[in-house]
């Protein structure tokens, strides 16, 4: 079992439509949760964090669920720019452990 | 400098010889990554720079693949003998401490063909 795991889709989605992708992690140590963004070609760029409490940017919400190892990612009013692959990522305390999981693709259509 | 610069932008090489990429990384960010990336794939760690810790060299897939960091700032990817499986996408990463709670700011990286 891979410790991080993404759907890799793709999400095929119509302007305005609000999608949402899940990633799942297997270390219970984990300590800190991101999501990256990686257009095609480009290098991946942070997006967001991902708190405990959950966390808003504009129309992207981040959640996490320790309890069933889970965090998730909601758009909401889908841009044709939002297309990318979108990369989940966990490190951990106490050493250096960074994870990043292999993405979710997704494609916004007009 | 604003942002991770690596150099060069684009490297074909032919089987055999060595290359060397490089990677400058954001003022201050005492942190630096190796990654890579194959077409299609997802990021596979290579090699990790904190400070003047020992790096950690757990990623590095044969011993054809080194690196250094000189100063804390500039550091070196080498490839020796190179093979037509090492074409990829080699990624930097800075941070400005070791990778919790501090999201990374990678360069454009160095694609990498190997014919």
């Amino acid at each position: 079992r891979k410790e991080v795991e993404q759907d890799p889709g793709p999400f095929n989605v119509p302007e305005g439509a609000t999608v949402a992708f899940n990633c799942t992690y297997s270390n219970s140590a984990s300590q800190s949760f991101f999501w990256y963004r990686q257009d095609c070609r480009k290098e991946p760029k942070l997006l967001m964090s991902v708190y405990s409490s959950g966390n808003e940017d504009g129309r992207f919400t981040a959640q996490l669920n320790r309890a069933s190892q889970y965090i998730s990612l909601l758009i909401r009013d889908s841009k044709l720019s939002d297309s990318a692959t979108y990369l989940c990522v966990v490190t951990y305390t106490g050493g250096f452990k960074t994870i990043f999981g292999a993405g979710t693709r997704l494609f916004v259509k007009a | 400098g604003a942002g991770v610069s690596q150099s060069p932008s684009n490297k074909v090489t032919e089987k055999g010889k060595d290359v060397e990429l490089r990677c400058d990384p954001i003022s201050g960010h005492t942190a630096l990554y190796w990654y890579r990336q194959s077409l299609g794939q997802g990021l596979e760690f290579l090699i990790y720079f904190q400070g003047n810790s020992a790096p950690d060299k757990s990623g590095l897939p044969s011993d054809r693949f080194s690196a250094e960091r000189t100063g804390g700032s500039v550091s070196t990817l080498t490839i020796q003998r190179t093979q037509q499986e090492d074409s990829a996408v080699y990624l930097c990463a800075s941070s400005l401490a070791q990778g919790d709670n501090y999201g990374y700011t990678f360069g454009s990286g160095t694609r990498l063909t190997v014919v």
